[in-house]
């Protein structure tokens, strides 16, 4: 089975705080993306990427780094928390096929930010 | 605005009863996935229908897909109170390789 860990299932951060969020696989997939998601307004994507070393920005990058020197490890990094950036975030992967497939996700991490 | 647009937003049924969602999308696709996700919990793949693919079945699911009006449809049958969960439809848009666009999902609740 796919396994997504994500580092904390909770964790409170005061404004200006940098927040890393570590998210690790086990299945050898070379995609990996990070998501948050809040009420109303679904999964939006943050960054994602591909290969190590190698990233893309999503739909709502401001504010947020991320980092992939290893295959099975992806961070996110939010360099200078603010209270907009209370969320739960979600961490995927996939195989990268031809066309897009199945993600396996975390159990996710909320965050919150005072 | 969202590629995949779930309707109804919430649905509210009793144990036993079919439960069915819609998922309506703008652009062309490659495919068209449904996740489920329990409450305050990671998301997880329920079934991927192809753009080729007009029906597919997975034990109690039914997917539909209809590319001339750009929608889906998934029937759960003979629903239990473990179904009790919020339901997304995910598009992946053709051109672009790797991504997922997601909607803003359906609550459904199975009254015991």
């Amino acid at each position: 089975d796919v396994k997504v860990t994500q580092s904390s299932r909770y964790l409170v951060k005061r404004t200006g705080e940098k927040v890393f969020l570590e998210c690790v696989q086990d299945m050898d997939h070379e995609n990996m993306f990070w998501y948050r998601q809040d009420p109303g307004l679904g999964l939006r994507l943050i960054y994602f990427s591909y290969d190590v070393k190698m990233k893309e920005k999503g739909d709502i990058p401001e504010g947020y780094s991320v980092s992939r020197e290893k295959k099975e490890r992806f961070s996110l990094i939010l360099e200078s928390a603010s209270t907009n950036q209370t969320s739960m975030y979600l961490c995927a992967s996939s195989f990268r096929g031809k066309w897009q497939e199945t993600q396996y996700f975390g159990p996710g991490t909320r965050l919150l930010v005072l | 605005s969202q590629q995949g647009e779930e309707d109804p937003q919430a649905l509210s049924i009793q144990e036993g009863e079919n439960a069915t969602m819609n998922c309506s999308y703008k652009t062309s696709i490659n495919n068209l996935q449904w996740y489920r996700q329990n409450s305050g919990r990671g998301l997880v793949h329920l079934i991927l229908i192809r753009s080729n693919e007009r029906e597919k079945h997975s034990g109690r699911l039914r997917v539909t897909l209809d590319t001339s009006k750009k929608s889906s449809s998934l029937l759960i049958t003979a629903s239990r109170a473990a179904d009790t969960a919020s339901y997304f439809c995910a598009t992946a848009p053709r051109g672009a390789t790797n991504k997922l666009i997601f909607g803003t999902g359906t609550l459904l609740a199975v009254q015991p």
